[in-house]
């Protein structure tokens, strides 16, 4: 069983477009990240949010944090060949330390 | 400073043998996790360990597979004996727990192949 549901598991676009990701749960969150994997090599973090209704920026990225802590987004304005990568949502549970992950949505960008 | 280490980065073993995958954690981080990431299930928790000791291991699939950690800078996760189900990209990460935003460093990831 998936808690962490992904949207869309997989999108190629142009250079320059903008896109978002979703990352869906039923389950309430103490915290949240976004990984990215490139091929060969482990997830490396993006970031963190913690707090619902969160939002953070990371140059082009955008991340938000669900008001439940139930979900979040990822949104990329105008994107580059180097975003290309797989795009992991994890979640963590209050009082846990391990890290649940979602699906994954796997992004391609076209120069 | 160096990062995860983990080793071999592949291998290929033939079913019913024994694997044994490495870990050496950053130095100072005190846990330490084991993941299996397949297509079909994506990644998944097997086990971590806090001060090195086995704090969850109920993702470990069954009796097959152990993790063991003697010391805080060397972990050993092992498939005795292999099945072909078991391929996947195995890795190992681990965390600073008096660290900020609960950020976990992942290794490389060492790619098993069962045949």
């Amino acid at each position: 069983t998936q808690l962490l549901e992904q949207s869309p598991q997989f999108l190629s676009i142009q250079e320059g477009e903008n896109l978002t990701v979703y990352c869906n749960s039923s389950s309430v969150f103490s915290s949240l990240q976004w990984y990215r994997q490139e091929p060969g090599e482990g997830p490396v973090l993006l970031v963190t949010v913690v707090t619902g209704g969160e939002v953070k920026k990371l140059k082009r990225l955008t991340f938000q944090f669900g008001d439940a802590r139930k979900d979040s987004s990822l949104h990329i304005t105008a994107a580059q060949p180097g975003d290309t990568g797989l795009y992991l949502c994890a979640g963590v549970h209050t009082g846990r330390r391990a890290l649940t992950f979602g699906s994954g949505t796997r992004l391609q960008v076209q120069p | 400073d160096a990062g995860v280490i983990q080793s071999p980065r592949h291998e290929v073993t033939e079913m019913g043998q024994e694997v044994t995958l490495r870990c050496k954690p950053i130095s100072g981080h005190n846990s330490l996790f084991w993941y299996r990431q397949t297509m079909m299930r994506g990644l998944e928790l097997l086990i971590y360990f806090n001060n090195n000791v086995p704090i969850d291991d109920s993702g470990m699939p069954e009796d097959r597979f152990s993790a063991k950690m003697p010391n805080a800078s060397f972990s050993t996760l092992k498939i005795q004996p292999s099945e072909p189900r078991d391929s996947a990209v195995y890795f190992c990460a681990s965390q600073n727990v008096a660290g900020v935003g609960n950020e976990q460093f992942f290794g490389p990831g060492t790619r098993l192949t069962v045949l």
